[in-house]
């Protein structure tokens, strides 16, 4: 069953600006990843950030773990039209001998 | 560098015909799975291993068959396609299946008519 759920569906925004996806989650994790989709291709990961972490950075990507609300949130600054996209969280739960369990994703569109 | 590879594609077949998709790594890594994606649903489980001659079911497991022969070798067989399962299939493969991030096929989109 699926563990991580994206919060907003669809986020539309302007070239310039900066995007935010959420990502809460039920049980406890051991990682959590996200990754982007480009229409029609596989996904790629983007960063991954473990449970004892509260931030990660990767070039323009943030990424937040607050475990004592089960959520997670990624921050793209300075959003450019190629960042269109649906990103999607992923986690691995408890011990970690699990594999990856994906949320249903959010569709970013950057408006050039 | 390859990364994994997917074929075919793209796929038509009719209700209660087989077939299988292939997919391979060079990456030399030890995991790897199969996943569906259907709108709205996300990715779903189907079936992984977690090294040669290893495998377990998913969260979706029903009608498909999976063997695991070699590293890079994750075949996945449908044994007699219905329409419910038309969707977009993606193998991924990783060093650890808890520890590292994925690495992504480009798909096969599967239409069963």
């Amino acid at each position: 069953s699926q563990q991580g759920e994206e919060d907003p569906q669809a986020l539309s925004i302007q070239e310039g600006e900066n995007a935010t996806m959420n990502c809460s989650y039920k049980t406890s994790i051991n990682n959590l990843q996200w990754y982007r989709q480009n229409s029609g291709r596989g996904l790629v990961h983007l960063i991954l950030i473990r449970s004892n972490e509260r931030e990660k950075h990767s070039g323009r990507l943030r990424v937040t773990l607050d475990t004592s609300k089960k959520s997670s949130s990624l921050l793209i600054t300075a959003s450019r039209a190629a960042d269109t996209a649906s990103y999607f969280c992923a986690t691995v739960e408890g011990s970690g001998n699990t594999p990856l369990v994906f949320g249903k994703g959010t569709r970013l569109s950057v408006i050039a | 560098n390859a990364g994994v590879t997917q074929t075919p594609k793209f796929q038509v077949l009719k209700t209660g015909q087989s077939m299988t998709l292939q997919c391979a790594q060079d990456m030399n890594h030890e995991y790897m799975s199969w996943y569906r994606q259907d709108p709205g649903m996300g990715l779903r489980l189907i079936h992984y291993s977690v090294g040669a001659g290893i495998t377990d079911q998913g969260e979706v497991p029903n009608g498909y068959n999976v063997s695991r022969s070699t590293t890079e070798d994750f075949p996945l067989r449908l044994l007699s396609a219905a329409p419910s399962q038309t969707s977009v299939y993606f193998c991924a493969s990783s060093y650890g299946y808890s520890y590292y991030g994925y690495t992504f096929g480009s798909g096969t989109r599967l239409t069963v008519v």
